[in-house]
């Protein structure tokens, strides 16, 4: 079963920020928070991913908290086309039998 | 384009038949993964494979069967169809199927009339 927690939906203006919070409360020290997201039905899309440090890329960027029970993907400057559902999963470092389970994500509504 | 390749990209077909879908990986990728998604429902894993052999099994039905091949081509067979497979079927890969991003393809969209 997923091991994270998001809200179902969020909404946010055109040209804010989007925070999208995720609650990861069991992760282990050496399991990584991946971001993807998915457009309409189309494939998912991978985002950013993080251990214990801060990441930027030029698609987002992944605050993750000091004792790593949550994170935050923060979109910078949302725009129309970062309309899709976001999921955060939890992977482990040496994956050999994990099965990379995907939860039912935030649904993210950009509004103009 | 995230080199994944899934084919057919729609398919139809009645209840009782048996369908393949297949899946290319990036190349390179030697683990695919399989993933069945209905409508408005999450990503729910079903099976992985690297380089041939399978890795981890998710809710895959027993009337769900998939293998991986030399070149790493993937194929999920479904058989005995049902209305409730009716579903978009998503094929990913990972160069080893450790700690590392998923590539996705574009996927199956399965009706089952």
């Amino acid at each position: 079963d997923a091991k994270t927690t998001q809200p179902p939906s969020m909404d946010c203006a055109e040209g804010r920020a989007a925070n999208l919070p995720c609650n990861h409360s069991t992760i282990s020290g050496n399991e990584y928070v991946y971001w993807y997201r998915q457009i309409h039905s189309q494939g998912p899309q991978y985002i950013i991913h993080g251990l214990k440090n801060n990441e930027t890329n030029e698609m987002a960027s992944l605050i993750i908290t000091e004792d790593r029970k949550s994170s935050t993907l923060i979109l910078p400057h949302a725009t129309l086309r970062d309309t899709a559902v976001y999921y955060c999963i939890v992977i482990p470092s040496t994956s050999g039998t994990y099965k990379y389970i995907f939860g039912t994500g935030t649904r993210l509504k950009v509004l103009a | 384009d995230s080199g994944v390749t899934q084919t057919p990209k729609h398919l139809i077909t009645a209840t009782g038949q048996r369908v393949t879908l297949r899946c290319s990986p990036r190349s390179g990728d030697l683990s695919v993964y399989w993933y069945q998604q209905s409508l408005d429902q999450g990503l729910q894993f079903l099976i992985q494979y690297y380089n041939g052999e399978e890795r981890a099994k998710g809710n895959i039905l027993e009337r769900f069967s998939a293998q991986q091949f030399p070149d790493l081509h993937s194929e999920l067979n479904l058989s005995s169809l049902e209305l409730g497979d009716s579903a978009l079927y998503f094929c990913a890969s990972s160069p080893t199927g450790g700690d590392e991003k998923l590539f996705f393809g574009s996927g199956t969209q399965l009706s089952v009339l």
